[in-house]
């Protein structure tokens, strides 16, 4: 089945413990990226990968990085998670950017205390 | 650099009638525009797409989007609602850049509207 996988679904840590949330598409997508979504203000690109090796910043960079050395897989890190992080994660890829639907993963959870 | 604007931040309609959900963008490219549907606690799901073919797009559950350029707006509009409508609704803009020698895309998602369908 063709899908976008994001682990963990749910997770609560604490300030600057540092976590890894990991994204795997199956469809051989070169475009993959990560939005966070906040209550009011929509979903909001954090990261994106044009293929493996080519990432860019999006909208809010900030506390988070990624990695893409292989096509499949595109983890979300933060080194020094802050309260202000609490959020839902969406995972997403996409056979390009411009002309083709983008693909959601199931959403993560993330509370940070 | 490139903006969406979704002008209601909620839309209250009874079954049976018309919903418009409107949608203005800035782009500095020629931007391909989605329409995304978020039902209570679900992902996200593609409605439709424009991508500088036919002005008038049709997607899914009767949706569909008309691509004003000299207004730029790429509102959703729908004959008649269905309970199943109720959801959250996002429209989104891609813009493709060139930067030493690479091609970047970044997507930008508006605030969303919330829709709510009465019976």
């Amino acid at each position: 089945e063709a899908q976008v996988t994001q682990n963990p679904r749910y997770l609560i840590t604490v300030t600057g413990k540092k976590l890894t949330v990991t994204c795997s598409q199956n469809m051989n997508h070169e475009y993959m990226s990560w939005y966070r979504q906040d209550p009011g203000l929509g979903l909001r690109q954090i990261y994106y990968s044009m293929n493996v090796e080519v990432t860019d910043k999006g909208d809010v960079p900030e506390g988070y990085k990624v990695s893409r050395k292989e096509k499949r897989n595109f983890p979300l890190i933060l080194e020094s998670p802050s309260p202000n992080q609490t959020s839902l994660y969406f995972c997403a890829s996409s056979l390009s950017h411009t002309y083709n639907e983008q693909f959601f993963g199931p959403g993560t959870r993330l509370t940070v205390l | 650099a490139q903006s969406v604007t979704q002008l209601d931040s909620h839309v209250s309609v009874s079954e049976g009638t018309p919903v418009l959900l409107r949608c203005n963008y800035s782009s500095s490219y020629s931007p391909s525009l989605f329409w995304y549907v978020q039902h209570p606690n679900k992902g996200l799901q593609l409605l439709l797409k424009y991508t500088s073919a036919a002005t008038l797009v049709k997607g899914i559950n009767g949706f569909e989007a008309e691509f004003k350029k000299s207004e730029t707006s790429f509102h959703l509009t729908k004959p008649s609602a269905h309970m199943s409508d109720a959801a959250e609704y996002f429209c989104v803009v891609s813009d493709q850049y060139n930067a030493g020698g690479t091609s970047y895309g970044k997507l930008t998602f508006g605030q969303g509207t919330i829709l709510t369908v009465h019976p």
